[in-house]
């Protein structure tokens, strides 16, 4: 099975920030990485397939980046909208898999 | 509106079934791969289980592998997820969720999600 690290695990910032967040996979996952955003109490939300494709009507402050086994998910100026858990998925092989999450809180 | 409505969680003893069913709207259900994802409550995402357009591939996570059996009715528009055995672990809010294979790479991302129904499995 292919592991799914995110780094870090939470994170505090500001609105008007740039955030990183990285996901690190235990073997290559070519480009077959998806990132996910979920606030509580709902369902996740698709934002970038194929590291680096902005799914349709997400903003374009979000950026993914990355190709083989490290990927980073890139908010250019946080919003207060922004503010949730991001999930890393790789889709290359079954057992699909997530990071553990990364948790983005107010500063 | 594309939509995707879950049904059949609730409370059960340890060693019990459900079944759950998922009803698909608004695209047409035949082209994609479906899948269920579950979320113990204040966990991460864990994939269950995904199904082939027709039904002829199915793909389970080892943990409910024997336990679970995924299936689809395509002139139903549904997904239905058939669990056995069910263990503490399996308690988690369960959601249906579509796949779409976007290009140019034969990339599937789960790109709509369903509200989720919880699942709670007792002692």
């Amino acid at each position: 099975d292919i592991q799914m690290t995110q780094s870090p695990s939470s994170l505090s910032a500001s609105v008007g920030d740039r955030v990183t967040i990285t996901c690190r996979a235990s073997q290559s996952v070519s480009s077959y990485l998806n990132w996910y955003q979920q606030k509580p109490g709902k369902a996740p939300k698709l934002l970038i397939y194929a590291s680096s494709s902005l799914q349709t009507g997400v903003p374009s402050r979000f950026g993914g980046s990355g190709s083989g086994t490290e990927f980073t998910l890139t908010i250019s100026s946080l919003q207060p909208d922004d503010f949730a858990t991001y999930y890393c998925q790789q889709s290359y092989s079954t057992p699909l898999t997530f990071g553990q999450g990364t948790r983005l809180e107010i500063k | 509106e594309e939509q995707l409505v879950e049904s059949g969680g609730g409370l059960v003893q340890r060693g019990g079934s459900l079944r759950l069913s998922c009803a698909a709207s608004g695209f047409t259900f035949n082209s994609h791969w479906m899948s269920w994802v579950r979320q113990a409550p204040g966990k991460g995402l864990e994939w269950v289980a995904r199904i082939k357009r027709d039904g002829s591939e199915k793909y389970y996570v080892d943990s409910v592998t024997g336990r679970f059996t995924i299936s689809r009715d395509n002139a139903g528009n549904s997904l239905h997820l058939q669990m056995n055995s069910l263990r503490g672990e399996d308690t988690a809010v369960y959601y249906c969720v579509r796949e779409t294979r976007f290009p140019p790479i034969v990339n599937d991302a789960f790109d709509i999600w369903g509200r989720g129904t919880m699942v709670t499995v007792s002692s």
